[in-house]
């Protein structure tokens, strides 16, 4: 079954500061798809990006940027500059086909970033 | 469009009692999910539907029911509200053969 890990529980920055955050998964799917998501405290979710599996090349935009590496079955997130509002829970989660031909997903267990000023 | 939306924002309820929570979205998406998320934990999914009329298991679905009579409709239903059930309910819709799910704002449910 698909699996997704954030080992990371909480991590805490000052501004400024670069951050990494860690998402390792496990499928036996040949094509599927990774996802970001940031929950702010206000709770709602933002979708940040959706990477192909097929798709190595890494992404930025703006200050975050995205390193997927199949070989080693990791799609980890940096944000560069850390700011105040960063400051929020951050989800990986992974595609996992339905029978019924739809995609649901698979999430970790989140990072918790603060970011202090 | 206003997406996907959710009510109510919040609800206490006892337990035993019954409720359902609404979903609807405005943007045609074929498939819509439920999903809960408990303090600390990512996401899990409880329901999913491909279509109207169509509905799915997912990895939590005891104590749930679901019903998809239109496209724009998903509502979930509790029927005896356990306290294993305060959670925040999420609701998310794709389109056909999409990767991307819409996320609803969420109802924050208390059940003691």
């Amino acid at each position: 079954a698909q699996k997704v890990t954030q080992a990371q529980t909480e991590i805490s920055v000052v501004e400024k500061e670069d951050v990494t955050l860690d998402c390792v998964y496990e499928t036996r799917d040949t094509t599927y798809y990774l996802f970001w998501y940031k929950q702010p405290p206000s709770g709602e979710l933002v979708f940040l990006i959706r990477r192909n599996s097929f798709d190595e090349q890494n992404e930025i935009s703006g200050r975050y940027s995205w390193n997927f590496q199949k070989s080693t079955s990791s799609f980890n997130f940096t944000i560069t500059a850390s700011q105040v509002v960063d400051s929020a829970v951050y989800f990986c989660a992974l595609s996992e086909a339905t029978q019924g031909g739809s995609e649901k997903l698979v999430f970790g267990k989140g990072t918790k970033l603060t970011v202090n000023p | 469009n206003a997406g996907v939306t959710q009510t109510p924002k919040f609800r206490i309820l006892k337990i035993g009692q019954s409720m359902t929570l609404q979903c609807t979205q405005d943007m045609n998406h074929n498939y819509m999910y439920w999903y809960r998320q408990d303090p600390g934990m990512g996401l899990k999914l409880i329901y999913y539907s491909v279509g109207a009329g169509i509905t799915d298991k997912g990895e939590v679905p005891n104590g749930y029911n679901v019903s998809r009579s239109t496209t724009e409709d998903f509502p979930l239903r509790l029927e005896l509200a356990a306290p294993s059930q305060t959670s925040v309910y999420f609701c998310a819709s794709s389109p056909w053969r999409s990767y991307e799910q819409y996320f609803g704002p969420g109802t924050r449910l208390t059940v003691t």
